[in-house]
């Protein structure tokens, strides 16, 4: 069935390097992919998102790399920050399924000052 | 803040209570979702409302009930939950045909 899930649960960085949370997916047919982040008592916030036809791209501190090769997505952000701490999910929307998102299970990033 | 508010922040309920849950949005979207988000596990979708109607329910019980009045507020209607529904209750809201959805801060269920 489909499935998206991530490798780690919690992932520990120091401020100022560089962070990489990682998302598999199962649904090969599937063509958008968004990564949200939400902080403790709020709901998740767009980060970026990527169609099938790109395999980067980029945002301020953050990109996004899609290798549908190996159904692989992966979140990069550049000099962590404090603020950066929070669950990270990444979803997949099956291709012609508009308005439905598949969320993984989440990874936690804890920055240590 | 997105433009998706939530209304209560936090609720505590028995099982014979009936109590609502209340989202807005101020995006000018026509599609609206409800999640619900349980410690652990993946966001669940429960209803879409795509220019106020139904277009998907999700297996949910009939426990909850959504109704959505006009493309800015959608409502869920509680009634006879179990303790196993206690969770977060995710409102978000989308243009329709658009895969970006932009969420509230949710709801904090408690059913005793």
């Amino acid at each position: 069935g489909e499935s998206v899930g991530l490798h780690l649960p919690t992932l520990s960085v120091q401020e100022g390097d560089n962070s990489i949370i990682n998302c598999a997916y199962s649904n090969s047919a599937s063509d958008y992919f968004i990564w949200y982040k939400q902080e403790s008592g709020k709901g998740p916030q767009f980060i970026i998102d990527i169609r099938s036809n790109m395999d980067k791209r980029q945002g301020q501190r953050v990109t996004v790399l899609l290798n549908k090769t190996v159904k692989h997505l992966s979140l990069q952000i550049a000099a962590t920050q404090p603020g950066d701490s929070a669950v990270y999910f990444c979803a997949e929307s099956p291709s012609g399924a508009t308005n439905k998102l598949i969320f993984g299970t989440g990874t936690l990033l804890a920055v240590q000052p | 803040e997105t433009g998706v508010t939530q209304t209560p922040r936090h609720l505590v309920m028995g099982m014979t209570n009936k109590k609502s849950l209340k989202c807005e949005q101020h995006l000018g979207h026509n599609a609206m979702y409800w999640y619900k988000q349980s410690a652990k596990k993946p966001l669940e979708l429960m209803f879409v409302y795509n220019f106020k109607e139904q277009t998907e329910n999700n297996s949910v019980p009939s426990r909850f009930s959504p109704e959505c009045p006009n493309s800015s507020h959608l409502f869920l209607h509680l009634h006879t939950l179990q303790p196993e529904d206690s969770a977060l209750y995710l409102c978000a809201s989308s243009r329709t045909g658009a895969n970006e959805q932009f969420f509230g801060p949710g709801t904090r269920l408690t059913v005793l």
